[in-house]
């Protein structure tokens, strides 16, 4: 069965530094997708980052990266010049194929302070 | 563009009671489906999902069951509550075909039962 894993309950990080969000994974299978997820206080579940397990480049959307080690089985999410508003739960998932459906890890909370 | 909704956004209700949780998709046609229930201070965990109408699928035995009486409304119930079933249930949809992978999340819905 697959399984997400994110070691880090809450970590913090001071305004405009960089920080990065552990997550690790275990599938037996080998096209797959991974996502990050901000989860606000609004509660609102928000995609962050999506990579595809068949591409080797690693994915970016403005501030956030990735870092997938596919053989490894690892997929970190790196934050750069965090603001305030970064200050959420991120949550690591999984995708399972047919149907599409996501496994969760349980998630980092996120401080960032001024 | 495409819209989940959820409703009620909160709900309080005493054990024993039933539930009726409502989700609803607009813009898009035959979406899958999903329902998730994320305890306080946990990750999300996938109930139920379903590919099409009258198709329900559940992840994990529960006093909860759901219903899809048409193609963008997706229903979770309950007889009677229990005390466990206190969480907030969020709703997702994502396109229906081989190749999807995003899900979009509803804004959620704060169960408390006493």
């Amino acid at each position: 069965a697959q399984t997400v894993t994110q070691s880090q309950p809450e970590m913090s990080v001071q305004e405009a530094e960089t920080v990065t969000l552990s997550c690790t994974y275990d599938t037996s299978e080998n096209n797959y997708y991974l996502f990050w997820y901000k989860q606000p206080p609004s509660r609102q579940m928000i995609l962050v980052i999506r990579q595809e397990a068949y591409k080797q480049q690693n994915a970016t959307e403005n501030r956030f990266s990735v870092n997938f080690q596919k053989a490894a089985k690892s997929f970190s999410l790196k934050i750069s010049d965090s603001q305030l508003g970064d200050t959420a739960m991120y949550f690591c998932a999984f995708m399972k194929h047919s149907p599409s459906r996501l496994i969760f890890g349980t998630g980092t909370r996120l401080q960032v302070f001024p | 563009s495409q819209t989940i909704h959820q409703w009620p956004a909160t709900l309080v209700q005493p054990v024993g009671s039933p539930l009726s949780l409502e989700c609803t998709v607009e813009g898009t046609s035959n979406p899958n489906l999903y329902w998730y229930r994320q305890a306080a201070g946990r990750g999300l965990q996938l109930l139920f999902y379903s590919v099409g109408i009258g198709q329900i699928s559940s992840e994990v035995p529960q006093n909860l069951s759901a219903s899809r009486p048409q193609d963008r409304q997706f229903i979770l119930s309950s007889k009677k509550l229990l005390l466990s079933d206190s969480g907030f249930y969020l709703c997702a949809w994502s396109v229906n075909s081989g190749l999807s992978y995003e899900q979009y999340f509803g804004p959620g819905t704060r169960l408390t039962v006493t």
